[in-house]
């Protein structure tokens, strides 16, 4: 069976450091797909990465970056120069294949607080 | 209206009560799936629909019966609910292949008393 791993339950920083999600997940799959969601105060999950099992890359997008390493099964998510608006709660998911369909596997979460 | 819309957002009712959640795409989707929240615990998978065909029906009582009358519509019919129920029931879509990003609603916020 899938699983993900969140093992930070809740992290605050102060604002403008720098702060480092993680995630680690388990599968037999070798095709898979890994995202991140944010969910804030008002409750909906919003998409912020897809990365795909034969994509190692790294990704940069503004302040968000996102390191996948599948020698350790991670798929760590860090904030660079954080802000008040990035307080919310962050998800990990693994797809998984569903008959033609899929479905996913979300961690437990990490509530991220960002002090002023 | 753009992207996944829920209806309500809040919702209070009793054990004995019948009510219905609605859920609406504009993406052009084709899987639907319904997910509870509750405190402490892990997105739960409810429900998942493909071309209006259910294809996961993941161990959910019988008092949580969905409908999905075409791609873009998606209820969840609710009736003598427990205490326990109360929870965010989450809506998405997706293009429902491996890999396709799954976009949320907002969530109906659901209180049983």
């Amino acid at each position: 069976a899938q699983k993900v791993t969140q093992a930070q339950t809740e992290i605050s920083v102060v604002e403008k450091e720098d702060v480092t999600l993680d995630c680690v997940y388990e599968t037999r799959d070798t095709t898979y797909y890994l995202f991140w969601y944010k969910q804030p105060p008002s409750g909906e999950l919003v998409f912020l990465i897809r990365r795909n099992s034969f994509d190692e890359q790294n990704e940069i997008s503004g302040r968000y970056s996102w390191n996948f390493q599948k020698s350790t099964s991670s798929f760590n998510f860090t904030i660079t120069a954080s802000q008040v608006v990035d307080s919310a709660v962050y998800f990990c998911a693994l797809s998984e294949a569903l008959g033609g369909n899929e479905k996913l596997t979300f961690g437990t979460g990490t509530r991220l607080t960002i002090i002023p | 209206e753009t992207g996944v819309t829920q209806t309500p957002r809040h919702l209070v009712m009793g054990m004995t009560n019948k009510k219905s959640l609605k859920c609406e795409q504009h993406l052009g989707h084709n899987a639907m799936y319904w997910y509870k929240q509750s405190a402490k615990k892990p997105l739960e998978l409810m429900f998942v629909y493909s071309l209006e065909e259910r294809v996961e029906n993941n161990s959910v009582p019988s008092r949580f019966s969905p409908e999905c009358p075409n791609s873009s519509h998606l209820f969840l019919h609710l009736h003598t609910l427990q205490p326990e129920d109360s929870a965010l029931y989450l809506c998405a879509s997706s293009q429902g292949r491996l890999g396709d990003t799954q976009y949320f609603g907002p969530g109906t916020r659901l209180t049983v008393l």
